[in-house]
């Protein structure tokens, strides 16, 4: 079974402030990982993903994220955030091969960004 | 670009009452998904669906059946609404290549049951 662990369900941040938002995952499997955004009365967007390869995926609106196997990390992180990145933020684990095909959601982290 | 359309995004019934949720999504894909999003809890799969007329329950399916006669819509059913069903819905819907699939997901349907 797999599992997501969001580790601060709220990250208040001052506009132009750097920001990690943290995910740690746990998996039998190889695993896929991906960060998705949620603005206000909106449905989920992908932020980006990892799949394979480099462990450093960059993503949209200036946010990358590192894969990390040994501490089973995928932390989400931008050198510097605007009013606008203020939004929910879920990491989610997907499995490999077989008929998995659902992806399994952590509960969320609320980054707001004060002027 | 990939379009997840649901039927409403606000709706209000009353206790008793039967649901139905509609989701359509445009990119010809076999996998589609209902998940319930509540604060605190992130979001919880109620089933999914990976063809036609093929389902398997979630994690919550208790109170909910779907329907999916056709490969673009994917239907969520409240047989008889109750207050506790009171929630965010949300629909996604993704190719069928195991769990490295982006889902893309539709704007949401906010039900209040009164």
């Amino acid at each position: 079974a797999q599992s997501v662990t969001q580790l601060d369900s709220q990250v208040p941040v001052f506009e132009e402030a750097p920001v990690e938002l943290r995910c740690n995952y746990s998996s039998s499997v190889s695993v896929y990982l991906f960060w998705y955004v949620q603005y206000p009365n909106q449905g989920l967007q992908l932020l980006l993903k990892y799949l394979s390869g480099s462990t450093l995926v960059k993503g949209i609106n200036g946010f990358e994220a590192e894969f990390n196997k040994s501490q089973t990390s995928f932390h989400l992180r931008k050198p510097s955030v605007h009013i606008s990145d203020t939004a929910e933020y879920f990491c989610a684990v997907g499995g490999d091969g077989g008929s998995n095909y659902k992806l399994t959601f952590g509960k969320g982290t609320l980054l707001t960004v004060n002027p | 670009d990939v379009k997840v359309t649901q039927s409403s995004r606000y709706l209000v019934k009353r206790t008793g009452e039967k649901v139905f949720l509609e989701c359509v999504q445009d990119m010809d894909h076999e996998n589609m998904f209902w998940y319930r999003q509540d604060p605190g809890l992130g979001l919880r799969l109620i089933y999914f669906s990976y063809d036609v007329k093929m389902k398997e329950k979630g994690d919550i399916p208790e109170g909910y059946s779907v329907s999916r006669e056709k490969k673009e819509r994917f239907s969520l059913i409240l047989e008889s609404a109750s207050t506790n069903q009171t929630s965010m819905y949300l629909c996604a819907s993704s190719f069928p290549s195991g769990g490295n699939n982006e889902q893309f997901f539709g704007p949401g349907t906010r039900l209040t049951v009164l």
